[in-house]
């Protein structure tokens, strides 16, 4: 059974422009999460999506933007990059039918800005 | 806001030796918890998750320890090995939260052979 696949693994931006990454989570999964991930803040919730709706949001700016599609894939989007948007930008999938349940990670996108 | 922590950030272990990691977390709500470990370069694995109507759940080599009372959560290695090496990051999800998990701050685990 194949894993969570983020695309691409490597990404450098120069600030102002925009940036869109993607998710395509196991097989049968519904909900896809975001998570932001750097060296100070560590680990924190952008977003989630459940059946195409967002149904839970962290406390990001409105640059940070997502979305799912019916097959379950989700990207999301920064626009106008920040020099401090540089970080390890993760994607995990649940079942997500009730809460609580297991979310695996896919390997991340690094995304620095230049 | 509230979050979960973690009690050291660094562990370093003998070989063969058990380890605990600790994690303090402060919301009541939640109601689900997870440990996470993170080897360089990759993202988070699954480890153990328990529930918060269970004190205790074990796996292969791990058992995760949950104190409602003081709200605190720990993770026990047995017969720690070099590959166990990693950054282990305890999560948890407030009831109301989705599937959102609100992540602490991670335990270096360094195992010596």
């Amino acid at each position: 059974k194949a894993g969570v696949t983020q695309t691409p693994r490597y990404l450098i931006k120069t600030r102002g422009q925009q940036v869109t990454l993607s998710c395509s989570p196991i097989s049968g999964h519904r909900s896809v999460s975001w998570y932001q991930q750097t060296p100070g803040q560590g680990l924190q919730f952008l977003f989630e999506y459940f059946s195409e709706t967002q149904r839970n949001k962290g406390n990001f700016p409105g640059r940070f933007s997502g979305r799912q599609f019916s097959n379950s894939r989700s990207e999301m989007n920064v626009s106008t990059l920040e020099l401090g948007d540089s970080a390890l930008y993760l994607c995990a999938s649940s079942k997500g039918q009730t809460v609580n349940t297991e979310a695996f990670f896919g390997q991340g996108t690094r995304l620095t800005v230049v | 806001g509230e979050s979960v922590g973690l009690h050291l950030p660094t562990l370093s272990v003998q070989e063969g030796d058990n380890s605990i990691i600790n994690c303090a977390y402060s919301n009541s709500a939640s109601d689900y918890f997870i440990w996470y470990k993170q080897e360089s370069g990759k993202g988070p694995q699954f480890i153990i998750d328990i529930r918060s109507n269970m004190d205790k759940r074990q796996g292969q080599r791990v058992t995760v320890l949950l104190n409602k009372t003081v709200k605190h959560l720990s993770l026990q290695i047995a017969a720690t090995q070099p590959g166990d090496s990693a950054v282990y990051f305890c999560a948890e999800n407030p009831s109301q939260a989705g599937t959102a998990l609100i992540f602490g701050k991670g335990t270096t685990l360094s195992v010596s052979s």
